[in-house]
């Protein structure tokens, strides 16, 4: 299979940092992407890497090292509205003329005044 | 410009009925995905069209489930009956091409309560 794992749920204060972790097998690796989802709602685009390093998006950030099978998404200055699930999706070759995009579980992001 | 819309949002069925979902995808758009998450787990892939070919259909759960994709603009998802099981959200996205870094639109989703 192609197990992608982050942590279920996350606290953190208002305006502080923090990070996600999520880990991926490698075969076939793609693209990874970085999706936010509010309760009822559709999950929407936050961020793509496909080479090693960290791409940054004003106070998000997102990290890949391809060789290790890990990313993470950091989130900076923390508000009220960033309390969501976030979704880390990989993008995996599956034939030629196809990607198919693979999901964790989600990470539940809780921020507290 | 309009984004994935999915109809209905929300549909409470009863074991044994059928229910066709729908979406339509971006304009322009040759790939359709179908995702389900239920509940408690992950967003799983059902499957990929591409424009009205079935690209990759493996993460259909069994044959009670029906997609198409008619003339390669809106899709249909049809589960016939429906089992307490199926329940979930079911997401539609759409993207623009194939390649590489090719971001995913989603839809909001479609609840579907099997009872």
């Amino acid at each position: 299979g192609q197990n992608i794992d982050q942590p279920t749920e996350m606290t953190a204060t208002e305006g502080a940092i923090v990070q996600i972790n999520c880990t991926y097998q490698t075969s076939g690796f793609n693209g990874l992407f970085w999706y936010q989802q509010h309760a009822g709602e559709a999950p929407t685009f936050l961020s793509y890497n496909v080479l090693d390093g960290l791409e940054e998006k004003g106070r998000f950030s997102s990290f890949l090292s391809r060789s290790k099978g890990y990313s993470y998404l950091l989130l900076k200055e923390l508000q009220m509205k960033d309390s969501a699930s976030y979704l880390c999706a990989v993008s995996y070759m599956i034939k030629a003329a196809g990607n198919k995009l693979t999901f964790g579980g989600g990470t539940r992001v809780l921020v507290k005044p | 410009e309009a984004g994935v819309t999915q109809f209905p949002s929300h549909s409470v069925i009863e074991k044994g009925q059928t229910v066709t979902l729908r979406c339509d995808p971006i304009s322009g758009h040759d790939n359709l995905y179908w995702y389900r998450r239920v509940m408690g787990k992950e967003i799983k892939f059902l499957l990929h069209f591409v424009k009205e070919s079935k690209q990759d259909e493996s993460g259909m759960p069994n044959n009670r489930f029906l997609a198409e994709r008619t003339g390669g603009t809106y899709s249909t998802l049809k589960v016939q009956p429906a089992e307490l099981e199926d329940s979930g959200v079911y997401f539609c996205a759409s993207s623009q091409a194939w390649g590489v870094g090719t971001e995913a639109f989603f839809g909001q989703g479609t609840r579907l309560t099997v009872v």
